[in-house]
């Protein structure tokens, strides 16, 4: 299947600093990625619509100022989280669609996990 | 509002016989099912997906089968083996054919095999 990459795997930062997560499709290209986040034994839930050339879509009650999302190619979209707080503290996960046999497919990243101290 | 609902935290089955995860959904505007597979601290792996006007999809050892008037899904594993122990989640799409949306998840269950 398609690969997605996200880098960092894993930060830790100090709270008030700002953190970028690079999500990337490599064999393919993406018009849309989709950011989500995952709570510890929580499911995964939609943060944001990643829209190249566009401005991104945020789901109700995600702050767009303080997710930033750039979608800047293709093949990348980056995800930063400013002036993060410890209750920012979570594993972000990053998709994107491929064409699949009965519709579009989503391959998702391998994550990164936030800590904010 | 749960929309997509995995009411089994987890399940355990014995290597070699059939494993059954369920899910519910409300939103009958849903328009296609995926199953992942995830384990800690890894992004899901795409398992299989379900659109809405089929009934079952199958690949391997892994069944789809889906009622759109129970709104109702289920993942089967046959048989069921080691390597198969995860998190497995349901998501669902308002997917229109016309591009992708965002998933909605439901909270998995944990899948133990035991040997």
């Amino acid at each position: 299947g398609a690969v997605v990459s996200q880098h960092p795997s894993r930060v830790i930062c100090k709270s008030g600093t700002s953190v970028k997560i690079e999500c990337r499709s490599l064999d393919f290209q993406a018009t849309t990625m989709f950011w989500y986040r995952q709570f510890p034994k929580q499911s995964l839930m939609l943060m944001a619509t990643s829209n190249e050339g566009s401005k991104a879509t945020y789901e109700q009650g995600v702050e767009k100022d303080k997710f930033l999302i750039n979608h800047a190619s293709l093949t990348l979209s980056t995800l930063t989280v400013t002036s993060a707080h410890p209750e920012d503290s979570s594993f972000y996960i990053c998709s994107a669609p491929s064409g699949g046999a009965w519709g579009d497919t989503q391959y998702f990243g391998p994550g990164t996990r936030l800590t904010v101290l | 509002d749960q929309q997509v609902k995995q009411n089994s935290p987890s399940l355990s089955v014995q290597e070699g016989r059939i494993s059954i995860l369920n899910c519910d959904y409300t939103n009958s505007m849903f328009d296609y099912f995926l199953w992942y597979k995830k384990y800690p601290a890894e992004g899901p792996t795409f398992l299989i997906s379900i659109s809405s006007i089929k009934d079952k999809n199958e690949d391997g050892r892994f069944t789809v089968f889906l009622n759109k008037s129970a709104k109702h899904l289920s993942l089967h594993i046959v048989p069921s083996q080691p390597g198969d122990s995860a998190v497995y989640f349901c998501a669902a799409s308002l997917y229109s054919g016309g591009g992708a949306d965002g998933l909605t998840f439901g909270k998995g269950t944990h899948l133990i095999i035991q040997p």
